[in-house]
């Protein structure tokens, strides 16, 4: 079955300490995207990418970074310069045109 | 830039009763999709309904319809019959037809079943 993968379902970061946050989709969509919830604020895009090798800030893509050098795959690293980046993390991946297949997410928490 | 506001963070509704949850949009473009997604406690994001701009009919889907007021920006969700399945966060979202395919999304309403 196709679909949208997000690996691990719980991640747990020291202070100080980068962690990447897997997103692998089969598919066959061209664009993919990472946003951050928070309670109370909906979701909000962190990056997104149309194409291999091109990405895209959204709106809140400070302390964060991606890549996408397969289309099947566009990880989220959380940098240690994010000073709040305890949330639950959603990828998303769609056709141009498309409507959206979301992951089923990962719960970040900083301890 | 776009902005999506939902004004209930939360709502209540008796199991079987009808319920209908507001949203409103500003923007400056003509041709658009809206979205409303339900989130279920599993927090996996599930497609609920869909309306494109140009199409002035309704968009519908089995208990779920909308109520597409262009003019006013306006993009609610009526919920019929409501089932205790249908307990959960619901966003109401906004994607461009032109350039880029992001969707923004409102801040949620919490839709409670009693019943």
């Amino acid at each position: 079955d196709g679909g949208i993968t997000q690996s691990p379902k719980y991640l747990f970061r020291k202070e100080g300490q980068n962690v990447t946050l897997s997103c692998e989709q089969n598919l066959n969509h061209d664009a993919m995207y990472w946003y951050r919830q928070d309670p109370g604020q909906g979701l909000r895009l962190i990056y997104y990418s149309q194409i291999v090798n091109d990405f895209q800030k959204g709106d809140i893509a400070e302390g964060y970074s991606v890549s996408r050098e397969k289309k099947e795959s566009f990880p989220l690293t959380v940098t240690s310069a994010q000073k709040n980046p305890t949330a639950f993390y959603l990828c998303a991946s769609s056709l141009l045109g498309g409507g959206y297949t979301f992951g089923s997410g990962t719960r970040l928490t900083v301890v | 830039a776009q902005t999506v506001t939902q004004s209930q963070p939360e709502m209540s509704v008796q199991e079987a009763e009808t319920v209908t949850l507001s949203c409103t949009y500003d923007t400056s473009e003509s041709d658009y999709y809206l979205f409303w997604y339900k989130q279920p406690p599993s927090r996996q994001m599930i497609l609920v309904i869909r309306q494109e701009a140009y199409k002035q009919q309704n968009a519908t889907e089995n208990r779920f319809s909308v109520n597409f007021q262009k003019a006013a920006k306006s993009f609610s969700l009526k919920i019929s019959d409501s089932q205790l399945g249908d307990a959960a966060m619901y966003f109401c979202a906004y994607r461009s037809n032109f350039g880029n395919e992001k969707l923004t999304f409102g801040t949620g309403t919490r839709l409670t079943i009693i019943p």
